[in-house]
Order: C-alpha cells, then structure tokens, then sequence
C-alpha cells in the first residue's frame, strides 16, 4: 500500500511569490493535516482538512491557505513569501479525524524562500 | 490546550545500552500520546500510541513507553540501542482538536 506523497520534494521561491504544495493521502483515509518544520521552531500544526472542509487552523496567518478536492488529496498555499516560511512542510493523513486516530507522515517538501 | 516538554535535547548512548527518552505532557482531557522518530531528510514515522487501555505500550523496532496518568509522563525506552536507532525522537499529544501537539524533539545519538 502506498503511503502519504508529497511534490515536489525541493521548492526555491523568491521573497513574495507564492508556493505551492501538494499532498496524496494514504487510499481510504479522509482527513489530512498540514505541519510546518523550521530550524529553531520545531513542529508545528498549520491546517487540518476532512471530507474537504477545513476543520482545524493552526496559528499561522492568512495567507497560509489549502484546500481539499473530492479524491482527498490536498493543497497547501502560501502567499507573499517571506524568508521565514523557509522549512520542511509535512502532510499527514490519517482514516478519521478523531485524536485517537495515528496519522501518517509524508516525506516532506522543503520551501526555501530567498 | 496541550503542550508536550522532552527533556533533554540531545542524548547520547552506546550501543547496547538501554535508552531512556523522556517525555512530560499536559492536557486539559484524557490525552491521546505518540511517539515518532524521524531519520536525516524523512518525514515521521509512528513508533507507537497510546489512546486507552494497557498502560504499556510496545512499538516497533523493539521500542516500549509507559503512560504514567500521576506523573503525566510518556516515556520512551528501549532495551538495548542499536546503531539504527540515531535518529530525532518526538513526543507528542492530540485531544479533542485532533491535532498533534509535539515536543521540540530528543536527537539520539548511538556510539560504537
């Protein structure tokens, strides 16, 4: 069974453009959560989808943005690049969004803004 | 809101040693807990979970860890560590919200 894939795996983008990033989940699980790793600020939560609507945000500002389509696979855009937003971006998936439910990690797309 | 503290930042063992990995956790309902490991340039991968039930919960590659309810603590172990155990370890805790709070990340490093 194939597992969660991220594209691209390598993204160089200037200070203002915007990035764009892609997540297919795992087949048969509905839910995918977004995660943000940079030097310095660990992990942390950035967006959750299921059943394509947004259900959870983490502390992050607008012009962080995603969506979900109909097969589950999942968006993430980021507006207005800043050198800050520079880090390894982590999709998950997991079979429902209860906080029981193990989710399964992506091998990531790391942004490099400059 | 939840919030997971791992104690220590950098471990170092030798091989065949026993690992302890420290994990303290705070929640305001029943806590779900996780740990994943993730090797240089990967994504993470799940080592084990605790949702309800056994208080001690055995993961893969030989990894256990312990929910203690009066200490709030989720500490992972191992017996004896092996060369491919060096990786960063995270704690980490979900309710409710679904989302996974994690720890700053323990780096394991296993000496010959």
């Amino acid at each position: 069974e194939a597992g969660v894939t991220q594209s691209p795996t390598h993204l160089i983008k200037t200070r203002g453009q915007q990035a764009t990033l892609r997540c297919s989940p795992i087949s048969g699980h509905t839910s995918v959560y977004w995660y943000q790793q940079a030097l310095g600020l660990g992990l942390q939560f950035l967006l959750w989808y299921d059943e394509g609507e947004e259900r959870n945000r983490g502390n992050f500002p607008p012009r962080f943005s995603g969506r979900q389509f109909p097969n589950y696979s999942s968006e993430l855009n980021v507006n207005a690049l800043e050198l800050e937003d520079s880090a390894l971006y982590l999709c998950a998936s997991s079979l429902s969004g209860t906080g029981a439910s193990e989710q399964y990690f992506g091998p990531g797309t790391r942004l490099t803004v400059t | 809101a939840q919030s997971v503290t791992q104690l220590g930042s950098h471990v170092s063992v030798s091989e065949g040693a026993l690992v302890l990995l420290r994990c303290n956790y705070s929640s305001s309902v029943p806590p779900y807990l996780f740990w994943y490991v993730q090797y240089p340039n990967q994504g993470l991968q799940l080592l084990l979970k605790y949702t309800t039930g056994a208080t001690l919960v055995k993961g893969i590659n030989g990894f256990e860890a312990e929910f203690k309810k009066s200490e709030t603590s989720f500490h992972l172990t191992k017996p004896s560590a092996h060369m491919s155990d060096a990786a960063e370890y995270f704690c980490a805790v979900s309710a409710s919200n679904y989302k996974l709070t994690f720890g700053k990340g323990t780096l394991l490093t296993v000496n010959p």
